[in-house]
């Protein structure tokens, strides 16, 4: 099946720094890739909706110049949490989907901000 | 607005029991449905689907059936084991443009030996 991959898995900060995660899908080409956020046994949130070579598409309450998202390639998109502070630490997911087939879904990045 | 119902969790079984978790959905036109499994400490991964109605989707011995009458899709399973230990999410995609999958709450389950 599909592969997509996240980098890094866990990443630990300093409130006010910035963190960059990646996100590949590593054996098809994606059209869209999608952001989403999960907290302690929570369901997933979507954050926004990326399109390879266009802007991203945010969800209603995120804050765009805090989550910038850039979707360079058909096989990469990164999430930069600008600023980061402790309500920012999460579990964030990607996924990259191919047009009319499934969501697949990277193994998840574990962001703690001290 | 299209929307996932699923049961509320923690669900605890005792390892070889039969399991059923319950899933409605609310939306127009024909959705595709989906169950993913979320693992301790790891993304989603997808567990079954079924496109259309009547359309059974199976794998690792679970199985759903998307029932338009009853606007279901239960996963369930003959005979748990304890490495099914997960968070089970059911979703759908109702087929717009952007493919937006819309998550159940998610349902935590225990498999005890």
């Amino acid at each position: 099946g599909a592969v997509v991959s996240q980098h890094p898995s866990w990443v630990i900060c300093k409130s006010g720094t910035s963190v960059k995660i990646e996100c590949r899908s590593l054996d098809f080409q994606a059209t869209t890739m999608f952001w989403y956020r999960q907290f302690p046994k929570q369901s997933l949130m979507l954050m926004a909706t990326s399109n390879e070579g266009s802007k991203a598409t945010y969800e209603q309450g995120v804050e765009k110049d805090k989550f910038l998202i850039n979707h360079a390639s058909l096989t990469l998109s990164t999430l930069t949490v600008t600023s980061a502070h402790p309500e920012d630490s999460s579990f964030y997911i990607c996924s990259a989907s191919i047009p009319a087939d499934t969501q697949y879904f990277g193994p998840g990045t574990r962001l703690t901000v001290l | 607005g299209n929307s996932v119902t699923q049961m509320e969790g923690p669900v605890t079984l005792s390892e070889e029991a039969f399991l059923t978790i319950n899933c409605t959905y609310t939306a127009t036109g024909y959705p595709s449905l989906f169950w993913y499994v979320q693992y301790p400490g790891e993304g989603l991964q997808l567990l079954l689907k079924a496109t259309k109605a009547d359309d059974k989707g199976s794998n690792k011995g679970f199985e759903a059936t998307y029932r338009k009458e009853t606007t279901s899709f239960h996963l369930e399973k003959g005979s748990v084991q304890v490495s099914d230990s997960a968070v089970y999410f059911c979703a759908l995609v109702w087929g717009n443009r952007d493919d937006k999958i819309i998550f159940g709450k998610g349902t935590r389950l225990h498999i005890l030996p």
